[in-house]
């Protein structure tokens, strides 16, 4: 599975848009971009994946860059709910690691009031 | 709610004792996965299973074994604990082997005192 490369932290505004990014130089053609949140001590939460195209769904955009070699995960409207470390995940499901997620440091994004 | 139960919340017990972690699947999930997170590791993978049998191993140690039992739910078992042992531990299922999303459970919080 490609590495990732996430900032340590980063805080937002209630109210405003939070734009997580994601490095993954190595990202190869089989390869989807994963993200996942984990809400203090609380099971990971899936949030949206894709492969190349951008994706929405209900709680986030997934903007994938035309070379792939990195991506944002955009909350639109962050609430104090949505403090949790961010995870980006590069994989690819039809690979010999079946479903096995490779969990790095993510990213701590703090919403602040 | 993700439908993901695991028993117990939470686990205190002595070095060399040996304790069961139990998890039950979302209905019509079919693979189950098996994670520590401890703070110096990160969220690790240890083990999953599809339909009863085992189909990726991570670093999991020899002290630690798991099972899935026809009615799907799985058991991970941990002996010889040591004090290094205690973290989170997380049970995730999804439908299929190689899925896009996996489904956590609220973990078990295990202390080895």
């Amino acid at each position: 599975d490609a590495k990732t490369t996430q900032p340590p932290s980063m805080d937002c505004a209630e109210g405003r848009a939070a734009n997580l990014p994601c490095n993954h130089s190595t990202i190869s053609g089989n390869e989807y971009v994963y993200w996942y949140r984990q809400i203090h001590s609380q099971g990971p939460q899936y949030i949206i994946h894709g492969l190349k195209n951008n994706e929405t769904n209900e709680m986030a955009s997934l903007i994938i860059t035309e070379d792939r070699k990195s991506s944002t995960l955009i909350l639109p409207h962050a609430t104090l709910r949505d403090t949790a470390v961010y995870y980006c995940i590069v994989r690819d499901p039809r690979g010999s690691t079946l479903g096995r997620l490779y969990f790095g440091r993510g990213t701590q994004l703090t919403v602040w009031p | 709610d993700s439908g993901v139960t695991q028993t117990p919340k939470h686990l205190i017990t002595a070095t060399g004792q040996r304790v069961t972690l139990r998890c039950s699947p979302r209905s019509g999930d079919l693979s189950v996965y098996w994670y520590q997170q401890s703070l110096d590791q990160g969220l690790q993978f240890l083990i999953q299973y599809y339909n009863g049998e085992e189909r990726a191993k991570g670093n999991i140690l020899e002290r630690f074994s798991a099972q899935q039992f026809p009615d799907l739910h799985s058991e991970l078992n941990l002996s010889s604990l040591e004090l290094g042992d205690s973290a989170l531990y997380f049970c995730a299922s999804s439908v299929t082997v190689r899925p896009y999303e996996q489904y956590f459970g609220p973990g078990t919080r295990l202390t080895v005192t």
